[in-house]
Formats: C-alpha cells, sequence, structure tokens
C-alpha cells in the first residue's frame, strides 16, 4: 500500500508568484493535516481537514495561506504573493480518523527567492 | 496550551553508548506521545508511541515510558549505532490540542563509530 505522496518535491519560486502543493494521503484516511518545517520554528501545524472540511485552521501564518479538499482526498496548499519567509519544507500528513497515528509524506521543499 | 520541551541538541556519542533525551509536556486532558524520527535526507517517521499513563513504547530497541506523574516521555536505548545518527522529535496529540500534533524542537544525534 502506497504511503502520503507530495507533489512537487522541490519547488523553486520567485517573491510574489503563487504556488500550489500536492498532498495525496494514504487511501481510507478521512483525517488530512499540513504542517510546516522551517530552521527557525521548527515543525508548526497549518490545518486539519476531516473529510472535505476543515475543523482546525488556527495554524495558518497569513490570509496568504490557503488550503482545500476534495472529495475527501486528494489536498491542496496554495500560497500566495510568496514571500522569502515562506521558504520551508511542508510536510502533509494523514490519520484514518483524526486521533490514531499520523504518517507523513516526503515533504515539498519550497524555496522564494 | 499544549506544549512539548525536549533536550537541546547536538548530542554526540560513541557507537555502544547509551542514549537518553528528555522530553516533558504540558498538556489539559488525556494526550497520546509520540517520538518520530528524520533520518538524512528523509521523511518524518514514526518511531514510537504510547497512548495512557504508564504505557511504555518500543521499537528498533528504543524504548519511552508514558509517566503522567513527571510529564515525561524521555526516549532510551542502550546501545546506540551509527545508524541511529538522525533528528528526534518529541510530540503529542490529544489533550487540548484536538487532533493536530505539538511536536518539540527536535534534537539531533550524531553517533561517532
Amino acid at each position: 500500500g502506497a504511503g502520503v505522496s507530495q507533489s512537487p518535491s522541490n519547488k523553486v519560486t520567485e517573491k510574489g508568484k503563487d504556488v500550489e502543493l500536492r498532498c495525496d494521503p494514504i487511501s481510507g484516511h478521512t483525517a488530512l493535516y499540513w504542517y510546516r518545517q522551517s530552521l527557525g520554528q521548527g515543525l508548526e501545524f497549518l490545518i486539519y481537514f476531516q473529510g472535505n472540511s476543515a475543523p482546525d485552521k488556527s495554524g495558518l501564518p497569513s490570509d496568504r495561506f490557503s488550503a482545500e479538499r476534495t472529495g475527501g482526498s486528494v489536498s491542496t496548499l496554495t500560497i500566495q504573493r510568496t514571500q522569502q519567509e515562506d521558504s520551508a519544507v511542508y510536510l502533509c500528513a494523514s490519520s484514518f480518523q483524526g486521533r490514531e497515528t499520523q504518517y507523513f509524506g516526503p515533504g515539498t521543499r519550497l524555496l522564494v527567492l | 496550551g499544549d506544549s512539548v520541551t525536549q533536550m537541546e541538541g547536538p548530542v554526540t556519542l560513541s557507537e555502544e553508548a547509551f542514549l537518553t533525551i528528555n522530553c516533558t509536556y504540558t498538556a489539559t486532558g488525556y494526550p497520546s506521545l509520540f517520538w518520530y524520527v528524520q533520518y538524512p535526507g528523509e521523511g518524518l517517521q514514526l518511531l514510537l508511541k504510547a497512548t495512557k499513563a504508564d504505557d511504555k513504547g518500543s521499537n528498533k530497541g528504543f524504548e519511552a515510558t508514558y509517566r503522567k506523574e513527571t510529564t515525561s516521555f524521555h526516549l532510551e536505548k542502550g546501545s546506540v549505532q551509527v545508524s541511529d545518527s538522525a533528528v528526534y522529535f518529541c510530540a503529542l496529540n490529544g489533550g487540548s490540542s484536538a487532533s493536530k500534533i505539538i511536536f518539540g524542537s527536535g534534537t539531533r544525534l550524531s553517533i561517532r563509530p
């Protein structure tokens, strides 16, 4: 069985551009999470989906960040008007229903020039 | 809010040495506790977990016991190997954090041959 997959694995963009990061969770997992790993901030929670709804968006750092999930499966994290401080590894995780072990994808390394 | 505090790194040990990485937590409710590991160039992997007080999680020779009275979840291994070199993250979920994982800052472990 496949694990959590993310694409692209690396993304280099220019300041001010929009980027979209994709996550495919483990099949059958209803809960999906986005985290960010950066040198200065460690591992931070961004947003949590249960099915297609997001009961917890408390970690999104600004209104430039948004995420959606469709069909209870794939999720997209969008960062608008990227800034250099957005440079980080963006991690996606999924779990069966939301309180069990979370399994992480390999991450998308984002570099904003 | 919930939080995790773990031993600052880096930690450097010789092969076959005894390892302890300290971790304490603050949480309301009854969180589950985890150790995640990130090997060089790889994604975040679950190493072990414990879901209630006095539970012991173990994997690959590593152990950690959920101590509610001291709010601790210290990671131990009796004899480390070069291949254990990685960054180790203590983490919790549940408690007041609902489903999101709260991570410690990570401890970088290097093992000398």
